[in-house]
């Protein structure tokens, strides 16, 4: 299983875009990347995925390097709600289905 | 509305006592999965089910049950058996079944249980 490595936190100012590395560097060439985040108390939330290209929808962008070891997550404009734990997870495919593996994240301030 | 919900949001209970922790889906997923977080870790996976009475055990069973008898309702069953259940129980639903392409996994609001 591909395992992630992600800062335990990180800080941002408002209105900065926030980048959250990730490393995953024993991923396989079918696993997907997941950015999941998760605000106090709460479920988490799903943000983003890709495989190889890079991606962008209304939250977020995810960009992969080329050898697919590591990526980053972009929030291009980060608010004081945007603070919250961001997992970043490559998923793991088994016969019986698809887990998500999460480890500790990364815990992101914004701060004003 | 669709989505999952979880009830109740905070769950207190004597120690030695089984509890039922509801989950409910209105997405259509087929698969529906059950995970616990304790303070400052990531998820672990308790159950998880693909269809309709069938599921499969996780990282971290023992001292839990679940069943699925219906596609929408995925309940889970804290025993006494469970040493630490003190946590919060997050459960989650995606579409697909098995390994084929990409499948979002959608999580409810969460349950915490306290045992005193």
């Amino acid at each position: 299983d591909a395992k992630t490595t992600q800062p335990p936190s990180m800080d941002c100012a408002e209105g900065r875009a926030a980048n959250l590395p990730c490393n995953h560097s024993t991923i396989s060439g079918n696993e997907y990347v997941y950015w999941y985040r998760q605000i106090h108390s709460q479920g988490p939330q799903y943000i983003i995925h890709g495989l190889k290209n890079n991606e962008t929808n209304e939250m977020a962008s995810l960009i992969i390097t080329e050898d697919r070891k590591s990526s980053t997550l972009i929030l291009p404009h980060a608010t004081l709600r945007d603070t919250a734990v961001y997992y970043c997870i490559v998923r793991v495919v088994t016969r019986a289905g698809n887990m998500l593996t999460f480890g500790g994240g990364t815990r992101l301030m914004v701060k004003p | 509305d669709g989505g999952i919900t979880q009830s109740p949001k905070y769950l207190f209970r004597k120690e030695g006592q089984n509890v039922t922790l509801s989950c409910e889906q209105n997405l259509n997923h087929d698969a529906m999965y059950w995970y616990r977080q304790d303070p400052g870790q990531g998820l672990r996976l308790i159950y998880y089910s693909q269809i309709v009475n069938d599921f499969q055990k996780g990282d971290i069973a023992e001292g839990y049950s679940v069943s699925r008898e219906k596609k929408e309702s995925f309940p889970l069953t804290v025993t006494s058996a469970q040493k630490n259940p003190t946590a919060f129980y997050l459960c989650a639903s995606s579409t697909r079944r098995l390994a084929a392409g990409t499948d979002t996994q959608y999580f409810g609001p969460g349950t915490r249980l306290t045992v005193l």
